[in-house]
């Protein structure tokens, strides 16, 4: 069974700053894909950014990017200059073809002024 | 139009109520799917309507109760609630239940208590 395991369950970051939000899964599966969404107070759960497992280049968008180590099945997102709009729950996912959304326990991320 | 609209966004209700919550999307999504959330907790699967017919019940009690009058509409009635079904919950739409690419689009949830 797919298991996917975000061993922090709290970050904080000051605004302007990098923060890396660490996840690991684990898979006997090699087509695959990965999603970070973020669910800020507000509640909806939003798809930040997604990788393919078959793709070698980290996806990126804007100001958030992963860093995605197939061998080491490690996906973290790294958030730059983060704003105060940021601060939320992050929650790692997985997916294979066939197979439902798996997710992490979340992290919850704080942005301090 | 890329939203999953659900309603009501709140609902209280007793127990011995019955309500309905509603999700609705216009994406062309194959696949359809409700979710419980508690404070600071995944989302745990409820359901899964694969081309307007139940493919997975996540072994929910009856007093949950789905339905899918059409590929763009997504009910969830409930009936004779308790306290710990007190819940966020999300509906989400994929394009289908095999394709992964895209992951799955949630709307807001409805924020659900019992009393």
């Amino acid at each position: 069974a797919q298991t996917v395991t975000q061993s922090q369950p709290e970050m904080s970051v000051q605004e302007a700053e990098t923060v890396t939000l660490s996840c690991t899964y684990d898979t006997s599966e090699s087509d695959y894909y990965l999603f970070w969404y973020k669910q800020p107070p507000s509640r909806q759960m939003i798809l930040v950014i997604r990788q393919e497992a078959y793709k070698q280049q980290n996806a990126t968008e804007n100001r958030f990017s992963v860093n995605f180590q197939k061998a080491a099945k490690s996906f973290s997102l790294k958030i730059s200059d983060s704003q105060l709009g940021d601060a939320a729950m992050y929650f790692c996912a997985y997916r294979a073809s066939g197979s439902r959304l798996t997710f992490g326990e979340g992290t919850q991320l704080t942005v301090n002024p | 139009d890329t939203e999953v609209t659900q309603t009501p966004k709140h609902l209280v209700m007793g127990m011995t109520n019955k309500k309905s919550l509603k999700c609705e999307q216009h994406m062309g999504h194959r696949a359809m799917y409700w979710y419980k959330q508690k404070a600071k907790k995944p989302p745990e699967l409820m359901f899964v309507y694969s081309y307007e017919k139940l493919s997975i019940n996540e072994s929910v009690p009856s007093r949950f109760s789905p339905e899918c009058p059409n590929s763009s509409l997504l009910n969830l009635h409930l009936h004779a609630l308790q306290p710990e079904d007190s819940a966020l919950y999300l509906c989400a739409s994929s394009q289908d239940v095999r394709g992964q690419n895209y992951g799955y689009t949630f709307g807001s949830g409805t924020r659900l208590t019992v009393v």
